[in-house]
């Protein structure tokens, strides 16, 4: 069976320092991968989707940025964080095929920027 | 682009009573449905799914759906809530064919008290 893997679960971090969330899936191969940014009252906000190693659509400008290294791999990456970063980060995914409508969540990461 | 609306933000229900949960999406062409849920402390998940065939969908633990294309829209019901059903609900909207991206909504609290 497939599961997706997110980590770590809570982040603490200074303004200014770098970040990094990786997200691994297994059990499937060559899915769509998915960042999302969860905000109360402003439901999922797409911030990135890869339907390939090395290939990153960027839905919204922002502070950071998306990479997949390895076909079920996927990492989301600042060089600088900002308070505003501060957030609920959902990684997701999706198979091929008629499987490609349904997304498959991590359990999040709770990133807090102070 | 798409987008949906779901036009209660939290609602409070004892048990038993019923639920339904409204849903809108602006899109004019051909779309693929989802309601997702989230309970607390678990990963966000498919509720139910709509396709094609069927307007009227069921999903897991008596939840259902229907989807009237005139009204663009898909609303989630539930005729005897549990405090179990606990949960935020996201309404989700993609255009059919090929990729295409999941927009979600703001998604709706809802508190059953027993």
């Amino acid at each position: 069976s497939q599961t997706i893997h997110q980590w770590p679960a809570t982040l603490v971090q200074p303004v200014g320092s770098p970040l990094s969330l990786e997200c691994t899936v297994e059990g499937t191969s060559n899915p769509n991968l998915y960042w999302y940014r969860q905000a109360a009252g402003r439901g999922l906000q797409l911030l990135f989707y890869s339907v390939g190693i090395g290939q990153i659509s960027s839905e919204v400008p922002q502070n950071l940025s998306a990479s997949r290294p390895q076909d079920r791999q996927f990492i989301l990456s600042s060089k600088k964080l900002l308070l505003s970063d501060s957030g609920f980060y959902l990684c997701a995914w999706s198979g091929q095929w008629v499987a490609k409508n349904i997304q498959y969540f991590g359990a999040g990461t709770r990133l807090s920027v102070l | 682009a798409q987008s949906v609306s779901q036009h209660n933000h939290h609602v409070i229900l004892s048990e038993a009573a019923s639920l339904e949960l409204g849903c809108n999406y602006s899109y004019g062409g051909t779309v693929n449905l989802f309601w997702y849920v989230q309970y607390p402390g678990q990963h966000l998940q498919l509720l139910l799914k709509y396709f094609s065939g069927d307007p009227l969908v069921k999903g897991i633990k008596g939840f259902e759906a229907e989807f009237i294309k005139s009204k663009f829209s898909f609303n989630l019901r539930k005729p005897s809530v549990q405090w179990s059903d606990t949960a935020e609900y996201f309404c989700a909207v993609k255009r059919s064919g090929g990729y295409q991206k999941v927009t979600f909504g703001i998604g709706t609290k809802l508190q059953v008290i027993p």
